[in-house]
């Protein structure tokens, strides 16, 4: 069984650019959140999608959008870049019918130069 | 989210157990106490949860006090691998902040031959 699985595992871009990351979630879950990690910090939460509708959200600018897809499956967009968007992206899933449980991807690097 | 207070490091021999305290004195009842560790560059990975009573599992051992405002993770017999930024969470897991982690700076914690 698959765990949080996460694409592309690193990836750089210029400032202004925009980027996307994938994220499917581990078997079974129906519900993706997405984190950033900056170097030195703990993960900030971004976003949570559930029924291909964005949920909850952190402190973030309309810049970081997102998607789910029908199979649970969800991208992060981040539209702009800016040099502070440098970090680890992490993804976590989850589902309340198989308990409280968050699970975490490996996390896709962003370098914006 | 209640808020939660760690050591900012610790160092354990390796084969002693390691216990790594956290408080958490504003939870809510309705709160679990989770903890993930972090090893460098990597996801955080989910070691254990619980509402009240003290749990075991494979990983870990976690005793919280009878009022709930701290707690204890244990690992048993700690190795070389277990070197890594442990985080303490109080999370409202299964209602309005489901699925939403809020992670402080986390303990780290050295294991050392």
């Amino acid at each position: 069984d698959a765990g949080v699985t996460q694409s592309p595992t690193h990836l750089i871009k210029t400032r202004g650019q925009q980027v996307t990351l994938r994220c499917s979630p581990k078997s079974g879950h129906d519900t993706v959140s997405w984190y950033q990690q900056a170097l030195g910090q703990g993960p900030q939460f971004i976003f949570q999608y559930y029924e291909e509708e964005e949920r909850q959200r952190g402190n973030f600018p309309d810049r970081f959008s997102g998607h789910q897809f029908p199979n649970y499956s969800s991208e992060l967009n981040v539209n702009a870049l800016l040099l502070g968007d440098s970090a680890l992206y992490l993804c976590a899933s989850s589902s309340l019918q198989e308990g409280n449980t968050i699970y975490f991807g490996e996390g896709s690097w962003l370098t914006v130069v | 989210d209640a808020k939660t207070t760690q050591p900012t490091s610790m160092d354990c021999a390796e084969g002693r157990a390691a216990n790594l305290p956290c408080n958490h004195s504003t939870i809510s009842g309705n709160e679990y106490v989770y903890w993930y560790r972090q090893i460098h560059s990597q996801g955080p990975q989910y070691i254990i949860h619980g509402l009240k009573n003290n749990e075991t599992n494979e990983m870990a051992s976690l005793i919280i006090t009878e009022d709930r405002k701290s707690s204890t993770l244990i690992l048993p017999h700690a190795t070389l691998r277990d070197t890594a930024v442990y985080y303490c969470i109080v999370s409202n897991a299964g209602g309005t902040s489901y699925g939403k982690l809020t992670f402080g700076q986390g303990t780290i914690l050295t294991v050392h031959p």
